[in-house]
């Protein structure tokens, strides 16, 4: 069966630090990858998807960035964090399926609670 | 572009009571649809999903939601709901991209009490 990590689960961090997270999927081949957001109060915001080794799109702009330097890691950095930053942090995971009659799910990890202070 | 409105940000439940969580979207083709379930400090789990047919879905955990076109609806509906279900739940349609790089737009969820 499939599993994806996260690490760390909780991390707090001074403004202007770097930041560095890491996802890991296990059980599954050339998945797409997804990083979300989400704010105290508010919904889901995704930032950034991959579908492939080193492809990676970014869906709004921010003082983040992502890499997925292997297959199913998918990591996402900060050169200098902001207090805008602080948030919970999910990875999540689905089948790469092509065809025009398919879809997939997304499965999240446990998320990481991130504190800027 | 799509969007998706959770009207309730916080409800009220007794234990045993019937639960309807209210979702609605705004979509120009047919929706892919989704509940996932949040547990305090977790990720999200899967409750349900509809991608076409039968328009009420059974989920796990004893949900079922229904799919009602001319109403943008996805409604999470529970007989009876247990102290577990206390959580926030979130309401997602999906916009299916060709090879199958499918984006999610949530809602910004309903937190969900439970009393005795």
């Amino acid at each position: 069966s499939q599993t994806i990590h996260q690490w760390p689960a909780t991390l707090v961090q001074p403004v202007g630090s770097p930041l560095s997270l890491e996802c890991t999927v296990e059980g599954t081949s050339n998945p797409n990858l997804y990083w979300y957001r989400q704010a105290a109060g508010r919904g889901l915001q995704l930032l950034f998807y991959s579908v492939g080794i080193g492809q990676i799109s970014s869906e709004v702009p921010q003082n983040l960035s992502a890499s997925r330097p292997q297959d199913r890691q998918f990591i996402l950095s900060s050169k200098k964090l902001l207090l805008s930053d602080s948030g919970f942090y999910l990875c999540a995971w689905s089948d790469l399926i092509g065809g025009l009659t398919s879809t997939d799910t997304q499965y999240f990890g446990p998320g990481t609670r991130l504190t800027v202070l | 572009a799509q969007s998706v409105t959770q009207p309730d940000i916080h409800i009220t439940v007794s234990e045993g009571a019937s639960l309807e969580l209210r979702c609605n979207y705004s979509y120009g083709a047919t929706p892919y649809l989704f509940w996932y379930v949040q547990s305090p400090g977790q990720g999200l789990q899967l409750l349900l999903k509809y991608f076409s047919g039968d328009t009420l879905v059974q989920g796990i955990k004893g949900f079922e939601a229904e799919f009602k076109r001319s109403q943008s609806s996805f409604n999470l509906r529970k007989p009876s709901v247990h102290w577990s279900d206390a959580a926030e739940y979130f309401c997602a349609v999906g916009e299916w991209a060709y090879f199958g790089n499918e984006k999610l737009t949530f809602g910004t969820g309903t937190r969900l009490t439970i009393i005795p």
